[in-house]
């Protein structure tokens, strides 16, 4: 079975600054999807950024980006130029591909809440 | 503007009683989830459909059952609420199986069990 870790639980950042939220996965699997997911007070999960384990380049969204490490497992999701709204729980999220049993659904990390400071 | 509507936002229930959490889609979409989400632990699959009348378990299966009866309509049902069912559901759905397809989400049911 496949496991997301995020091991800081919480973080902050000033306006403006960058910051790096880190998650970590365990898989069997050589083709595979990552994700991280925003959640701000109002609980609606929203998709921050979508990473197809085959594609060697990182993925970028706007201020939001990737290090996508396939050999160690590792998915950590780039902040630049914090901004207020930016504060939630994110989330970073593993799904298999069609070939193997995990294709349809998402596993989740435990999140990581990030405070952005004024 | 596609959407999961779940029908309520806020929920209290007495030990023992029978809870059904309902959610429906508008997209069309083949597959739906049900996800508890606790602080620490993230979201856990409870269960998920595929299709019509078809259903399967997740991570924490113990103490839920499903019901889709209509393609745009998934329901979770707890045959006897107890308070370690107390959490926030959230439901989901997604077209085909192609994993790249995105997830859409609700805004979540926060269920006490008292």
């Amino acid at each position: 079975a496949q496991t997301v870790t995020q091991s800081q639980p919480e973080m902050s950042v000033q306006e403006a600054e960058t910051v790096t939220l880190s998650c970590t996965y365990d898989t069997s699997e050589s083709d595979y999807y990552l994700f991280w997911y925003k959640q701000p007070p109002s609980r609606q999960m929203i998709l921050v950024i979508r990473q197809e384990a085959y594609k060697q380049q990182n993925a970028t969204e706007n201020r939001f980006s990737v290090n996508f490490q396939k050999a160690a497992k590792s998915f950590s999701l780039k902040i630049s130029d914090s901004q207020l709204g930016d504060a939630a729980m994110y989330f970073c999220a593993y799904q298999g591909a069609i070939s193997s049993g995990s294709a349809r659904q998402l596993t989740f990390g435990s999140g990581t809440q990030l405070t952005v400071l004024p | 503007d596609v959407k999961v509507t779940q029908s309520s936002r806020y929920l209290v229930k007495r030990t023992g009683e029978k809870v059904f959490l309902e959610c429906v889609q508008d997209m069309d979409h083949e597959n739906m989830f049900w996800y508890r989400q606790d602080p620490g632990l993230g979201l856990r699959l409870i269960y998920f459909s595929y299709d019509v009348k078809m259903k399967e378990k997740g991570d924490i299966p113990e103490g839920y059952s499903v019901s889709r009866e209509k393609k745009e309509r998934f329901s979770l049902i707890l045959e006897s609420a107890s308070t370690n069912q107390t959490s926030m559901y959230l439901c989901a759905s997604k077209p085909g199986d192609t994993p790249s397809n995105g997830y859409t989400f609700g805004s979540g049911t926060r269920l006490t069990v008292v």
